[in-house]
C-alpha cells in the first residue's frame, strides 16, 4: 500500500543532543513539507521541499535542518539549537504540479519528548 | 498574506446531535480548502474539500461550502457520533512561491454517548 511513513512513533532524547526523524513515501509525490504540533494548537510549518535537492525554510525553521537526496526520502535534524523540541512531529506530502484541490497526505507523526 | 480563522474549542456535543464549526479564510485569488481530521496520536487525514466558488464537499456525512463572499468554509453535520470525536482542521491551498497549505488552530469536537 502507498503512503508515508514516519518512524519512530515515540522518540526520546536528552537536552543537547541532535535528532534525525525519518520520513518515507513510496506515493511518488515531488512536495514534501515538515510540520510541528504542539498541543492544542495547529500546525506550523518547519521546512519544505519541492523537488530533490532543493528545499526551503518554512515559518519556523530555527534550530531544525532537511536533506531531499531521494524523491522518497525527506529526514528531519532537530538540532540542540532548538529551543523547544519536545513537540508532535508530522510530515507530508502532495502530488505532482500545483493543481487545484491537491490534498496534502500524511504520515503518523513522531512525538519527542526531550528530557 | 494567507491565513485561516477557526472557531476555538473544545466542542461539547451530545450523539445526533447537529455540528458546526466556523472557518473563515484571507487569501488572494481562488485558493483551494480543506477540512483535516485529526484522530488522537496520529496524523490528519483529508475529510473533504472544494477547489472553486459554491463548490461544496463531502464525506462521510459532513459537509462545507466554498462561499466566496463571506470568505468561509463552515463545516457541518446533521447528526454527530462519538466516533466523530477529534480535531478538526480548516486548511487553504494554492501555488504561490510554492506549493503550501495554511492550516487553522484546530477545533478540538467531543461527543458524548
Amino acid at each position: 500500500d502507498g503512503g508515508i511513513t514516519q518512524s519512530p512513533k515515540y522518540l526520546f532524547r536528552k537536552e543537547g543532543q541532535n535528532v534525525t526523524l525519518s520520513c518515507e513515501q513510496n506515493l511518488n509525490h515531488d512536495a514534501m513539507y515538515w510540520y510541528r504540533q504542539d498541543p492544542g494548537q495547529g500546525l506550523r510549518l518547519i521546512y519544505y521541499s519541492q523537488i530533490v535537492n532543493d528545499f526551503q525554510k518554512g515559518d519556523i525553521a530555527e534550530g531544525y535542518s532537511v536533506s531531499r537526496e531521494k524523491k522518497e526520502s525527506f529526514p528531519l535534524t532537530v538540532t540542540s539549537a532548538q529551543k523547544n523540541p519536545t513537540a508532535f512531529y508530522l510530515c507530508a506530502s502532495s502530488p505532482p504540479g500545483t493543481g487545484l484541490g491537491t490534498e496534502a497526505f500524511f504520515g503518523q507523526g513522531t512525538r519527542l519528548t526531550v528530557v | 498574506g494567507n491565513s485561516v480563522t477557526q472557531m476555538e474549542g473544545p466542542v461539547t456535543l451530545s450523539e445526533e446531535a447537529f455540528l458546526t464549526i466556523n472557518c473563515t479564510y484571507t487569501a488572494t485569488g481562488y485558493p483551494s480548502l480543506f477540512w483535516y481530521v485529526q484522530y488522537p496520536g496520529e496524523g490528519l487525514q483529508l475529510l473533504l474539500k472544494a477547489t472553486k466558488a459554491d463548490d461544496k464537499g463531502s464525506n462521510k456525512g459532513f459537509e462545507a461550502t466554498y462561499r466566496k463572499e463571506t470568505t468561509s468554509f463552515h463545516l457541518e453535520k446533521g447528526s454527530v457520533q462519538v466516533s466523530d470525536s477529534a480535531v478538526y482542521f480548516c486548511a487553504l491551498s494554492r501555488a504561490t512561491g510554492g506549493f503550501k497549505t495554511i492550516f487553522g488552530a484546530g477545533t478540538r469536537l467531543f461527543v458524548k454517548a
